[in-house]
């Protein structure tokens, strides 16, 4: 099956801070999203970026497909931006059907004050 | 808006006990999956539901079934339960008829039903 590694799996940011994680995938995608789970476990999803740019508020992502990588960009960090950001990808497949996503081992982000 | 609803919030079982989790898609979505996180895990895909017919399997165990009802609400049945099946069990939803290549894909996931099994 695919491979999903992110990077880095741990990082700790001061508030106001901008970091960079990233997401290497191993095959051809048609589906790619992050999400973040904060410290209450909930998974929140930010972006369904399969390719391209896109931006909501603080947070952006880029994903180059003929490279296999996508990026997420938190700028301007909060405390509330604490928490585990995953990487989910779904394997280009010729069949049908709703297939699952892959995740990542997540990039573990702690935001002090 | 209407997000996805799971319960039991928290279940404690007993091995070899039976447990049946329950997820409420959001209104309008025509697929449902069921994903397991262990704790400091990433989810891990079970298997997935697509206008209530059986879509897509993952690493679901034998002793784990699961269905998808006329009311579009889900249950994941597990039975012979064993320590290692202690975890996150998610429900999520995605799909909605009309909308724009992008927005039927993204998941949205429910809170979650943590299941502990002593």
């Amino acid at each position: 099956g695919i491979q999903v590694e992110q990077s880095p799996p741990d990082l700790i940011l001061q508030e106001g801070a901008n970091s960079t994680l990233r997401c290497n995938f191993s095959d051809s995608v048609n589906n790619l999203q992050w999400f973040h789970q904060n410290p209450w476990g909930q998974l929140i999803n930010l972006f369904y970026i399969p390719s391209g740019t896109k931006q909501n508020g603080r947070l952006s992502a880029t994903t180059v497909a003929t490279e296999r990588y996508s990026l997420l960009y938190i700028s301007s960090s909060q405390t509330t931006d604490s928490g585990v950001y995953f990487c989910a990808v779904e394997q280009v497949y010729s069949g049908g059907g709703a297939d699952g996503l892959t995740f990542g081992k997540g990039t573990h982000l702690i935001i002090q004050p | 808006a209407a997000g996805v609803i799971q319960s039991p919030r928290h279940l404690i079982k007993e091995k070899r006990e039976t447990a049946t989790l329950k997820c409420y898609p959001i209104p309008r979505h025509d697929t449902v999956y069921w994903y397991q996180q262990g704790p400091g895990q990433d989810p891990q895909f079970l298997i997935s539901f697509y206008e209530k017919m059986q879509s897509d399997k993952g690493s679901i165990p034998d002793r784990f079934s699961a269905q998808q009802f006329s009311d579009y609400h889900s249950e994941l049945n597990m039975s012979s339960l064993e320590l290692g099946d202690s975890a996150l069990y998610f429900c999520a939803s995605s799909g909605q008829p009309g909308q724009a290549r992008g927005e039927t894909e993204k998941l949205f996931f429910g809170s979650g039903t943590q299941l502990s099994v002593l």
